[in-house]
């Protein structure tokens, strides 16, 4: 498997602040981490799929220049929420690629974002 | 036609029985699957992958698969209010093997 943190858990702002929240794999280094959104009584919908040391590969539809995302390093990925408003209040979930089989996925703890 | 298919549910069953939940995909070039388990307000939880026709179980849990009906299952036997939650199918996308395609879940309540 994989045991991944994310920081902080909850976060409440004002509409119009950044957001960023931090994704990282503890016990390997991962190369490939995905960012996935979920809104409530919904299924997850992946945002974008981080790369370390390249550009991340966003889904149709969701805005590149809203949702930053870097991976700098191979345990560490971090996504911002630029200018965030109230829909995009959501749970937002990293995961990691597992260390046995490459398409198994495993997710962080998530992080609740509410903006007033 | 939505990639992953589910009841949305709940499924209410009693303690002890067995839970039974079904999954549909699109894609016939799939090639992985997954069931994960999700509580509330919690992210979600690997708890079986296959990826060769038939049955494969883990402890209490059977995953079964039927690429030709592009047909997934999950049994949960004697199961216990602990297990009550919802459950997530996923499948390895089309373009992209790596990507994961989620249902909308199955919740399940088991009844004490």
């Amino acid at each position: 498997g994989a045991v991944v943190s994310q920081h902080p858990s909850w976060v409440i702002c004002k509409s119009g602040t950044s957001v960023k929240i931090e994704c990282r794999s503890l016990d390997f280094q991962a190369t490939t981490m995905f960012w996935y959104r979920q809104f409530p009584k919904q299924s997850l919908m992946l945002m974008a799929t981080s790369n370390e040391g390249s550009k991340a590969t966003y889904e149709q539809g969701v805005e590149k220049d809203k949702f930053l995302i870097n991976h700098a390093s191979l345990t560490l990925s971090t996504l911002t929420v630029t200018s965030a408003h109230p829909e995009d209040s959501s749970f937002y979930i990293c995961s990691v690629e597992g260390q046995g089989r490459w398409d198994e996925q495993f997710f962080g703890p998530g992080t609740r974002l509410t903006v007033l | 036609q939505k990639e992953v298919e589910q009841n949305s549910g709940p499924l209410s069953v009693p303690e002890g029985a067995i839970a039974s939940l079904n999954c549909t995909y699109s894609d016939r070039g799939s090639q992985s699957f997954f069931w994960y388990r999700q509580y509330s307000g919690k992210s979600p939880e690997l708890i079986m992958s296959i990826y060769s026709n038939g049955d494969k179980e883990d402890g209490r849990f059977t995953a079964q698969l039927n690429k030709a009906s592009q047909y997934v299952s999950l049994l949960i036997r004697d199961s216990q209010p602990s297990d009550s939650a919802t459950y997530l199918c996923a499948v390895n996308g089309r373009d992209s093997s790596y990507k994961l395609i989620f249902g909308s879940g199955t919740r399940l309540l088991v009844r004490p």
